[in-house]
């Protein structure tokens, strides 16, 4: 099976401009989570989808949002950049909602200028 | 979820088994005990869990003991890719909520030549 694919790899953008990041998870995996990652705040959680809804959030402003599609990949998107939202952002998928095993995939780095 | 207990780093031989100990002595019931690792730069890496029996796939081992108060994950053959920071988590399964995962300081393992 296919990991999970993270697109784009890379990204640098400028304060005020917004970004979509896309995720695709395992053939027949039904959760998506999202979490940002950097050196000062470790693994922190964004939010999860599952079925098209979004399941729980983490403490992140509106600035951070996110959707499913009925195939079960997702985007996220952050507006209005700071220089605080550079970080690894991962994706990782589960079978099924609230499940622990989660498989993550290579991140999206974006750096904010 | 219950706490957990990892030295902060171990140093391991390349082709020897590296011995990762995990004490969780206030574990309930219907908690499992996960295993994740991150290497340096890359998203984090689902390796096993259990419940009561000790398990094993095709990454690692897994041993829990008889009163499940600590359990020690087994690496058979390390080799110098297994050099990460190893966490060990535990906590139910299905939440039936959101699928966040929280990492602890983990144990940092260096596998040399």
């Amino acid at each position: 099976k296919a990991g999970v694919t993270q697109t784009p790899r890379y990204l640098i953008k400028t304060r005020g401009q917004q970004v979509t990041l896309s995720c695709s998870p395992i053939s027949g995996h039904r959760s998506v989570s999202w979490y940002q990652q950097t050196p000062g705040q470790g693994l922190q959680f964004l939010f999860e989808y599952f079925s098209e809804t979004q399941r729980n959030k983490g403490n992140f402003p509106g600035r951070f949002s996110g959707r499913q599609f009925s195939n079960s990949r997702s985007e996220m998107n952050v507006s209005t950049l700071e220089l605080g939202d550079s970080a690894l952002y991962l994706c990782a998928s589960s079978p099924e909602t609230g499940f622990y095993e989660q498989y993550f995939g290579p991140g999206t780095r974006l750096t904010v200028t | 979820d219950a706490k957990t207990t990892q030295p902060p780093s171990m140093d391991c031989a390349e082709g020897r088994a590296a011995n990762l100990p995990c004490n969780h002595s206030t574990i309930s019931g219907n908690e499992y005990v996960y295993w994740y690792r991150q290497i340096h730069s890359q998203g984090p890496q689902y390796i096993i869990h259990g419940l009561k029996n000790n398990e094993t796939n095709e990454m690692a081992s897994l041993i829990i003991t008889e009163d499940r108060k600590s359990s020690t994950l087994i690496l058979p053959h390390a080799t110098l890719r297994d050099t990460a920071v190893y966490y060990c988590i535990v906590r139910p399964r299905n939440t039936g909520t959101a699928s966040k995962l929280t990492f602890g300081t983990g144990t940092r393992l260096q596998v040399t030549l």
